[in-house]
């Protein structure tokens, strides 16, 4: 299993680009998440989805969007890109439970200019 | 508002020495509580899960500790190694599927 993968590793944009960061995982998940960290600051939920068709906003969703048309991916869309939305990005994912493991992928650097 | 404080910030000890990592939480109600260490560069990558009603869970050299009373939780890490520097992240289920992170503790083992 490769896990949870994320495409691209790091990129850069200009103020007012827009760009879809890539998540896959091949285990089957049912809740897949993603995830925002800004230096010194705890993760923060952008959107989450508990299963392909169900999307739902997390706590930081203003400029972001989201679909889940498969289990296996979960892509997020950055339109008119800012500032303020560089920052490092994490998509994970977990079974149904509330003591289930959940699982990261590498993350992807974001670098808006 | 629910909140996942952790100390300290940061530290630095030697390789082969004992550390413990601080973590003080208001999530409530409260579900479970993680450990993740995250290497530079690299996503999270769970340690131990406790639900409130464990005191105490192991993984190798990491031991976590959980008083559900005051809200305070430790991550203890027993004869560190080079490979122990990483940040290390507490999180806090509440009832439902919201996590609460924490921002993290730096620690370096130096040799």
């Amino acid at each position: 299993n490769a896990g949870v993968t994320q495409t691209p590793k790091f990129r850069i944009l200009k103020i007012g680009q827009s760009m879809t960061l890539q998540c896959t995982q091949d285990m089957n998940h049912n809740y897949m998440y993603w995830y925002r960290q800004d230096p010194g600051m705890g993760l923060k939920l952008i959107y989450y989805s508990v299963g392909a068709g169900i999307t739902d906003k997390g706590e930081v969703p203003n400029g972001y969007n989201v679909s889940r048309s498969t289990t296996e991916d979960f892509p997020l869309r950055l339109e008119l890109a800012a500032p303020s939305q560089t920052s490092v990005y994490f998509c994970a994912s977990n079974r149904q439970g509330a003591l289930e493991t959940q699982y990261f992928g590498p993350g992807t650097r974001l670098l808006v200019l | 508002k629910n909140q996942v404080e952790q100390s300290p910030q940061s530290l630095i000890i030697l390789e082969g020495k004992n550390c413990t990592l601080q973590c003080n939480y208001t999530v409530s109600p409260f579900s479970n509580l993680r450990w993740y260490k995250q290497d530079t560069g690299r996503g999270p990558v769970s340690l131990t899960i406790m639900t409130f009603s464990e005191n105490t869970k192991s993984n190798g050299r990491y031991t976590a500790t959980l008083d559900a009373d005051t809200k305070q939780s430790s991550l203890h890490i027993t004869a560190s190694q080079l490979s122990d520097s990483a940040s290390y992240i507490c999180v806090v289920r509440e009832y439902g599927n919201k996590l609460v992170f924490g921002a993290g503790t730096i620690l370096r083992v130096k040799s």
